[in-house]
């Protein structure tokens, strides 16, 4: 079974200063990769996919991730962050399934950034 | 138009209550699906329709009925629900199942419906 581990429940950075969130995923194949933000009581947007070919993925926003294969790692990185990038984001995992698609979440991590 | 529309945003209801969730999308898209939400938790799958056929139930108390109307709606029926069933229930929407066709695209979702069960 596909799992996927978020380290770090919070996370508090000033405006203006680098980001990176981490996200480690347990899956047999090639997995495919996503990160999803969240703002209080809303849904889930779509920041970057990863599926295959270069491993450096560029999203909306300004953010960036990096998908490692010899660490099992899908790291989400914005250079500078703007106080509204305070929210939840989710790391997540999709398995191919013959009957469907099955996302698989991370716990999440919580972005707090300082004025 | 990359929008996946719930109603109500906002539900409270008491135990006895049946009601339902909607869902609508006009993207084109073959697989729609439930996740429910609790506060500070990340979203879980409960079903997975995909071509209007359920595909995936994962487990879930049949006190939640899913339907899929047609290919632009997906309706989730409540009835007799506890306290703890009490979340943000999250639809969304992919092109279509992953490898048909060799496809394989992201999940569109919808703000959700916040639901309290009293």
């Amino acid at each position: 079974a596909q799992s996927v581990t978020q380290p770090d429940i919070h996370i508090t950075v000033s405006e203006g200063a680098s980001l990176e969130l981490r996200c480690n995923y347990s899956y047999g194949a090639t997995p495919y990769l996503f990160w999803y933000v969240q703002s209080p009581g809303q849904g889930l947007q779509l920041l970057l996919k990863y599926f295959s070919g270069d491993t450096l993925v560029q999203g909306i926003k300004g953010f960036e991730a990096e998908f490692k294969r010899s660490q099992s790692s899908f790291n989400l990185r914005k250079p500078s962050v703007h106080w509204s990038d305070a929210a939840e984001y989710f790391c997540a995992v999709g398995e191919n399934e013959a009957a469907g698609n099955k996302l698989t979440f991370g716990g999440g991590t919580r972005v707090l950034v300082k004025p | 138009d990359t929008e996946v529309t719930q109603t109500p945003k906002h539900l409270v209801m008491g135990m006895t209550n049946k009601k339902s969730l909607k869902c609508e999308q006009h993207m084109g898209h073959r697989a729609m699906y439930w996740y429910k939400q609790k506060a500070k938790k990340p979203p879980e799958l409960m079903f997975v329709y995909s071509y209007e056929k359920l595909s995936i139930n994962e487990s879930v108390p049949s006190r939640f009925s899913p339907e899929c109307p047609n290919s632009s709606l997906l309706n989730l029926h409540l009835h007799a629900l506890q306290p703890e069933d009490s979340a943000l229930y999250l639809c969304a929407s992919s092109q279509t199942v992953w490898g048909v066709e060799g496809v394989v695209t992201e999940a569109f979702f919808g703000q959700g419906t916040r639901l309290t069960v009293v």
